[in-house]
């Protein structure tokens, strides 16, 4: 059974550091892994989507790694900005069913302060 | 594109009545989710459609819960009698291809049953 692990599960640095949120999985069998920012009270947004045969992605501050032996995906943020506090969620796209099925992780709340 | 739009965005009922949450994904997509977010559970998948057919439903709670996908524009859900413990935020989401798709969200429902 594919379990997502986030962690930490709440982090708080002050701006214009650079971090690193980590993900991690337990089956290598994935179709891709993807991104997600929420802000309290709104939907997801993608940040990045990673497919199975890729090693990283990046967009603009943002870049985001996987290696799929391992089970592990880094998010990279650089220059943290106070607008970057959010909850972050990671998620694994799994084989399932005539296609596929995301696991979502339990996400890492980011603050950035001033 | 507008985007995934749900609606309502918040709702607030008494215990016993029936709820109906709507969806419109977005255009061109062929994969339609419904998932419920909660603290306790985090996010769960509850049902998705491709091309309008039910393909999963084995997340959906109980028989109270039922979705509909009557034509490639527009999904319902709907709680029939609501249950405080229903209360949850509920998002639907929409991708193109459900293997490597990029999934997109809505902005939610906020479901209160008092």
């Amino acid at each position: 059974k594919q379990e997502v692990t986030q962690i930490p599960a709440a982090l708080s640095v002050p701006e214009g550091e650079n971090l690193v949120l980590n993900c991690s999985f337990t089956d290598s069998a994935i179709y891709n892994l993807q991104w997600f920012r929420q802000d309290p009270g709104k939907g997801l947004t993608s940040l990045l989507l990673i497919q199975s045969s890729q090693r990283e992605q990046t967009s603009g501050r943002l870049n985001a790694s996987l290696d799929k032996s391992s089970g592990r995906s880094t998010l990279y943020i650089a220059a943290s900005q106070p607008g970057d506090s959010a909850t972050y969620l990671c998620a694994v796209k799994i084989f399932y069913n005539q296609g596929g099925k995301l696991i979502f992780g339990q996400g890492t709340e980011l603050s950035v302060k001033p | 594109d507008a985007g995934v739009i749900q609606s309502p965005r918040h709702e607030v009922t008494e215990m016993g009545q029936e709820v109906t949450l709507r969806c419109k994904p977005i255009s061109g997509h062929d994969y339609l989710f419904w998932y419920r977010q909660t603290m306790m559970r985090g996010l769960e998948l509850l049902i998705y459609f491709n091309n309008n057919v039910p393909i999963d439903d084995s997340g959906m709670p109980e028989d109270r819960f039922s979705a509909k996908m009557p034509n490639a524009s527009f999904s319902t859900l709907k709680i029939q009698p609501s249950e405080p413990r229903d209360s949850a935020v509920y998002f639907c989401a929409s991708s193109h291809g459900q293997g490597t798709g990029e999934l997109f969200f809505g902005e939610g429902s906020r479901l209160t049953v008092l």
